[in-house]
C-alpha cells in the first residue's frame, strides 16, 4: 500500500468553479502535510502547508484530518493559471525527532477552461 | 539570486554506460535529496543527504550513488544504466530537516533516457 494515495483526475473545470482534492496517508505517526504544486514538465514548488486547524491562503483553503487520516485542499474561483498537478505530500518521522521523510503522493490534475 | 541547478537537462545514453546528473545549490542548505519521477508512481527518493560527507538510501536507491564532498554539490551516478532508469530526475535542497517546514527547493530536474 502506498504511503499517500490521490486521486489522479484529471479534473476539468470552468474557470469560476470550485473544486476540491482528496489525499489519504497510510501512516499514523505522519507529522506534517503539505500541498506542493507542479507545472506541465515544470519542477514541484511549495503551495501551501496543512495546519491541524485548517489554513487558508487566498483562494486556497487546506485541511486535515487526523482521525480519518486525510487531507484536502480546496480551490475556489478557479483561475486558468491554477491549471497543474497539485501533489499531496507528508511528512513521516521518528517520534520525537525531525528526521523525516516526505513522501509524494502520485498528484491530481487540474485544467481549468474559460 | 540564490538557486538550484542540474546538469544536463537532457541526455541520452546506452545501456550499460556510466551517467553522472549533477547539481549544484547556492543557498549553503545543508540538506539535499535526489528524486525520480515517473508516470503512475510521483517522486520518489533515491538518495539524500544532510551535510558534508552524510549520504542515505532512499526508497529506490538500487543502481544509484551520490557523494557529498562539499555543501554545494550532490552528483548522483548512474554505474550501469539500465532501460529502468530512463526517468525525469529532480534535484532538491532545503535549509531545516524535512518536517520543519517541508519546503523543499528543486531543481528545473534532468530527462534521462537509457537506451
Amino acid at each position: 500500500r502506498k504511503e499517500v494515495e490521490q486521486d489522479p483526475g484529471p479534473f476539468n473545470v470552468p474557470e469560476g468553479a470550485t473544486v476540491a482534492f482528496n489525499c489519504t496517508y497510510s501512516n499514523s505517526a505522519s507529522q506534517s502535510f503539505f500541498w506542493y504544486r507542479q507545472d506541465c514538465r515544470k519542477e514541484p514548488k511549495l503551495l501551501m502547508s496543512v495546519y491541524s486547524s485548517g489554513n487558508e491562503d487566498g483562494r486556497f483553503t487546506a485541511q486535515l484530518n487526523r482521525a480519518s487520516q486525510y487531507i484536502s485542499l480546496l480551490i475556489r474561483d478557479s483561475k486558468l493559471s491554477d491549471s497543474a498537478t497539485y501533489l499531496c505530500v507528508v511528512n513521516i518521522g521518528n517520534r520525537g525527532s525531525t528526521l523525516g521523510r516526505l513522501y509524494f503522493g502520485r498528484g491530481t490534475q487540474l485544467t481549468v477552461w474559460p | 539570486d540564490a538557486e538550484i541547478t542540474q546538469s544536463p537537462r537532457h541526455k541520452i545514453t546506452e545501456t550499460g554506460r556510466q551517467v553522472t546528473l549533477a547539481c549544484h545549490q547556492t543557498w549553503n542548505h545543508n540538506n539535499m535529496f535526489w528524486y525520480r519521477q515517473d508516470l503512475g508512481h510521483g517522486l520518489r527518493l533515491i538518495h539524500y543527504s544532510y551535510g558534508v560527507q552524510d549520504t542515505n538510501k532512499g526508497e529506490v536507491s538500487d543502481g544509484y550513488s551520490v557523494s557529498r564532498s562539499n555543501t554545494e554539490d550532490l552528483p548522483l551516478t548512474l554505474e550501469s544504466a539500465a532501460s529502468s532508469q530512463t526517468s525525469v530526475y529532480f534535484c532538491a535542497s532545503s535549509i531545516l530537516r524535512t518536517g520543519d517546514t517541508g519546503e523543499l527547493f528543486f531543481g528545473e530536474g534532468s530527462r534521462l533516457t537509457v537506451l
